[in-house]
């Protein structure tokens, strides 16, 4: 069965910084292109950031760019985002995601979230 | 980066047929992905690429595309179909491709 776990949420002061992390499990995790998805409270889902499989290429949106940090331990089927500078819209229930076809943005699985909270 | 535009809500008499639509210039070049989000939920795919349902989504799901818009449409909407849906399609603007979402589509079951 195809698991994907988030952890690494929690109360963070503007400018701080966190660390998600996303547990896989059920599947080949170096196969799949990986995606973190956000959703602020009452709004609709924010495409976040991307890396393939083998964690050489990355993309971020325009509103995490030079923020924020995608990467994989393929060895240990984890995901992560470093998030630094944090403000206090980037407060959002955090998603990690598992693309079906490389690239294509076709959302396969996805975790149960992790709430990520940036206030003084 | 691209833009994908939803309708904030649209309503459904149970069993009728209703159509979602979304809006954006990568859609001609790239097909939309459709989720269903419940509350307190992750997001479900529903539909993917040309017309492709995943296993244990009901064959009332449906998917369509022409020009710069694609459709989901259910087919005998039932109640438990209540739930926001949100399109998405890759995103090849700018130096790194990624992914836009629209603004999600809050559909009611009557």
């Amino acid at each position: 069965e195809v698991q994907l776990v988030e952890s690494g949420g929690g109360l963070v002061q503007p400018g701080g910084s966190l660390r998600l992390s996303c547990a896989a499990s059920g599947f080949t995790f170096s196969s799949y292109w990986m995606h973190w998805v956000r959703q602020a409270p009452g709004k609709g889902l924010v495409w976040v950031s991307r890396i393939n499989s083998d964690g050489s290429s990355t993309s971020y949106a325009d509103s995490v760019k030079g923020r924020f940090t995608i990467s994989r331990d393929n060895a240990k089927n984890t995901l992560y985002l470093q998030m630094n500078s944090l403000r206090a819209e980037d407060t959002a229930v955090y998603y990690c995601a598992r693309d079906l076809i490389a690239a294509a943005g076709d959302f396969d699985y996805w975790g149960q979230g992790t709430l990520v909270t940036v206030s003084s | 980066s691209s833009e994908l535009t939803q309708d904030p809500a649209v309503s459904v008499a149970l069993g009728q047929t209703v159509r979602i639509t979304c809006q954006g210039d990568s859609l001609r070049s790239y097909y939309a992905s459709w989720y269903q989000q419940k509350p307190g939920q992750a997001p479900v795919l529903v539909i993917y690429g040309k017309n492709n349902r995943p296993s244990g989504i009901p064959d009332r799901f449906s998917g369509s595309s022409s020009g710069n818009t694609a459709s989901l449409t259910i087919t005998g909407a039932q109640a438990e179909d209540e739930a926001d849906y949100y399109c998405n399609s890759r995103d090849s603007s700018g130096n790194h491709p990624g992914v836009v979402f629209g603004g999600g589509t809050k559909l009611t079951v009557l």
